[in-house]
């Protein structure tokens, strides 16, 4: 079956620090892709996704490369705030055997630090 | 729109008591799903429909029941709640049929039970 595991965490940052997020998927056929954020007391919501191998998924400065040949779909920012605070999850669907079904990864706690 | 409406926010329940989670969507989805989340674990699928009359067990079904009788509500029932059934429960729906397209979340019920 299809299986999303993510870098372990928590996660501190000090503001305007580099933040990657590792994220490595196992499914047959060709699953699409997504970031989820969840911040404090709410629901989640898609960051970014990608559909297809070599696509860029990108919003509010992340960004994620759709990498088939590594099974990958790190998560990336470039200067994060104290406001990208937040769990990001990491999840797939599609695919020969899912359909519309969400898999998701454990989460990651992200905290950023003024 | 409202998007996905979940109710209540909160519930604290006595072991063996039952309640039902409430869930609605008024966004046309076909198909709609219930999952839980727990620390570490991330977000796992407990439910799922992709229609009105058409409901399947997720990963974690044991203990809860589901029924989808309109397209816009999906409730969620604990028969008769255990404390191993403290979590929070997300109401999510999406259009059926395409891996690609985005999930909208409820806000969350935090259901404890002692």
């Amino acid at each position: 079956g299809n299986s999303v595991t993510q870098m372990e965490g928590p996660v501190t940052l000090s503001e305007e620090a580099f933040l990657t997020i590792n994220c490595t998927y196992t499914a047959t056929g060709y699953p699409s892709l997504f970031w989820y954020v969840q911040y404090p007391g709410e629901g989640l919501q898609l960051l970014l996704k990608a559909t297809k191998a070599d696509d860029k998924g990108s919003n509010k400065g992340f960004e994620a490369t759709y990498r088939k040949e590594t099974t990958s779909f790190h998560l990336e920012k470039g200067s994060v705030q104290v406001s990208d605070s937040a769990v990001y999850f990491c999840a797939l669907s599609g695919g020969e055997t899912s359909g519309s079904r969400l898999t998701f990864g454990e989460g990651t706690q992200l905290t950023v630090n003024p | 729109n409202a998007g996905v409406t979940q109710t209540p926010k909160f519930q604290v329940l006595k072991t063996g008591q039952s309640m039902t989670l409430q869930c609605a969507q008024d966004m046309n989805h076909e198909y709609m799903s219930w999952y839980r989340q727990d620390p570490g674990m991330g977000l796992r699928l407990i439910h799922y429909s992709v229609g009105a009359g058409i409901t399947d067990q997720g990963e974690v079904p044991n203990g809860y029941n589901v029924s989808r009788s309109t397209t816009e509500d999906f409730p969620l029932r604990l028969l008769s709640a255990a404390p191993s059934q403290t979590s929070v429960y997300f109401c999510a729906s999406r259009t059926w049929g395409r891996g690609s397209t985005e999930a909208f979340f409820g806000q969350g019920t935090r259901l404890t039970v002692v």
